[in-house]
């Protein structure tokens, strides 16, 4: 079945650093997803991409949707403790989502 | 407008006991989506419902789940004889469109524990 490899699984960093995490496949999604999930709650939408090669900012998250449509990537730049969670990346097929396993991020005090 | 609403958060059930949970989609939403989460993995998708109609079970294991999406009322998950792998937080998403991803709106989830 189609599946997601979504890396790295956690990542620790100091506050204000640049975050870089990707999603590949090896199947080709119409749509690529970015969530963001906060310890006891559901998945938030953070950017939607649309088309192969887009490049999307929402503030100081920006997402890429590989040539390909086989992978994508989300970077965050100048991490705040308010971005620690899960982040998941999800491909959509015409009638599927599929969800990668999230990258934990942690922020050092 | 309130957004999706699962109760309860949390649910403690015995072997053998049935779980029952419920999901009120956003208004004017008739797309209903439910998920399961097992701990450091992603969502994964169980079932797709429109009003009195199961679109795509594909996900959904074979024996004791089940759910449905009633003209009025919430839409149920209900999972019978509950054995400890049944563990895991249950997501419910709706949609105002058909397999609307980018649409698709999550409740906070419930967390169901199987003793």
């Amino acid at each position: 079945g189609q599946q997601l490899n979504q890396s790295p699984q956690s990542m620790f960093i100091q506050e204000g650093e640049d975050v870089s995490m990707n999603c590949t496949s090896s199947s080709i999604f119409n749509t690529w997803l970015w969530y963001k999930q906060d310890p006891g709650e559901g998945p938030v939408l953070l950017i939607a991409l649309y088309k192969a090669g887009e490049l999307t900012s929402n503030g100081r998250l920006t997402a890429q949707f590989g040539i390909t449509r086989k992978d994508s990537f989300l970077n965050i730049s100048a991490s705040i403790p308010s971005d620690v969670g899960i982040y998941f990346c999800a491909g959509l097929t015409r009638d599927k989502i599929i969800f990668g396993k999230g990258t934990r991020l942690h922020i050092l005090p | 407008n309130a957004g999706v609403m699962q109760n309860p958060r949390h649910l403690v059930r015995r072997r053998g006991q049935e779980a029952r949970l419920r999901c009120s989609p956003m208004k004017g939403h008739s797309h209903v989506y439910w998920y399961r989460q097992l701990p450091e993995e992603g969502l994964k998708f169980m079932v797709y419902l429109q009003k009195e109609n199961i679109i795509d079970e594909s996900g959904m294991p074979k024996e004791r789940f089940s759910a449905e999406f009633p003209k009025e009322g919430p839409s149920i998950l209900r999972i019978q004889q509950v054995v400890r792998g049944d563990s895991a937080a249950y997501f419910c998403a709706s949609s105002p469109d058909a397999y609307g991803g980018e649409t698709q709106y999550f409740g906070p989830g419930t967390r169901l524990l199987v003793l």
